[in-house]
């Protein structure tokens, strides 16, 4: 089955602060989604793009299927972003990676 | 965006016991639906893929038998898990493609807790 690779399994980093969380996944796939988990366990849509770019505020994720990863983007880092960022690509069955854990000090 | 419903949100019961967890899609008709497992600081794991009208698929290391799943309806998917143990104790978690499977949507979760 397809694997998936996110990078770095954990970022700590001042408010304010900008990131770039990276998903490398191993097969062709015909939809990505990248999540936020809040500390309640609920899995937030942040996007779905299976390719190129979207932005939704400080928020923004960009994937290049042909080389088989997607970045997703955040800026000016808020303390209520801490939690863990899933990319989950899919097809015909949806696989999560292992995630990045983030957390904003204040 | 689109709504899932996860019902009960938490759940204690006695080692032995049944507990069955509803995943409703609210407000569109969802062919196909996920069952996930997480354990404490531990990405999620799929279980089985759900087909309206047809068998569950199971992941590989995952019993049919214990975690039983029914999706008789378009906006419902049920899965029981029999005889619950201890280890059993997770959170499980459900999504549902929207037709033309593009885009995944979650239901908040269930916490289950067996003494």
């Amino acid at each position: 089955g397809i694997q998936v690779e996110q990078s770095p399994p954990d970022l700590i980093l001042q408010e304010g602060a900008n990131s770039t969380l990276r998903c490398n996944f191993s097969d062709s796939v015909n939809n990505l989604q990248w999540f936020h988990q809040n500390p309640w366990g609920q899995l937030i849509n942040l996007f779905y793009i299976p390719s190129g770019t979207k932005q939704n505020g400080r928020l923004s994720a960009t994937t290049v299927a042909t080389e088989r990863y997607s970045l997703l983007y955040i800026s000016s880092s808020q303390t209520t972003d801490s939690g863990v960022y899933f990319c989950a690509p899919g097809g015909d069955k949806i696989i999560f990676g292992k995630g990045t854990r983030l957390h904003i000090l204040p | 965006g689109a709504v899932v419903s996860q019902h009960p949100s938490r759940v204690i019961c006695k080692s032995g016991t049944s507990v069955k967890i509803e995943c409703r899609s609210l407000d569109f008709q969802a062919t196909t639906m996920f069952w996930y497992r997480q354990f404490p600081k531990q990405s999620l794991m799929l279980m089985a893929t759900s087909n309206e009208g047809s068998k569950a698929t199971y992941e590989q290391g995952v019993e049919k038998d214990k975690f039983l799943i029914n999706h008789a309806s378009l906006t419902l998917s049920t899965l029981t898990v029999t005889s619950a143990h201890p280890e059993d104790s997770s959170f499980y978690i459900c999504s549902a493609y929207k037709t033309g499977r593009t885009e995944a949507f979650f239901g908040q979760g269930t916490r289950l807790t067996v003494v």
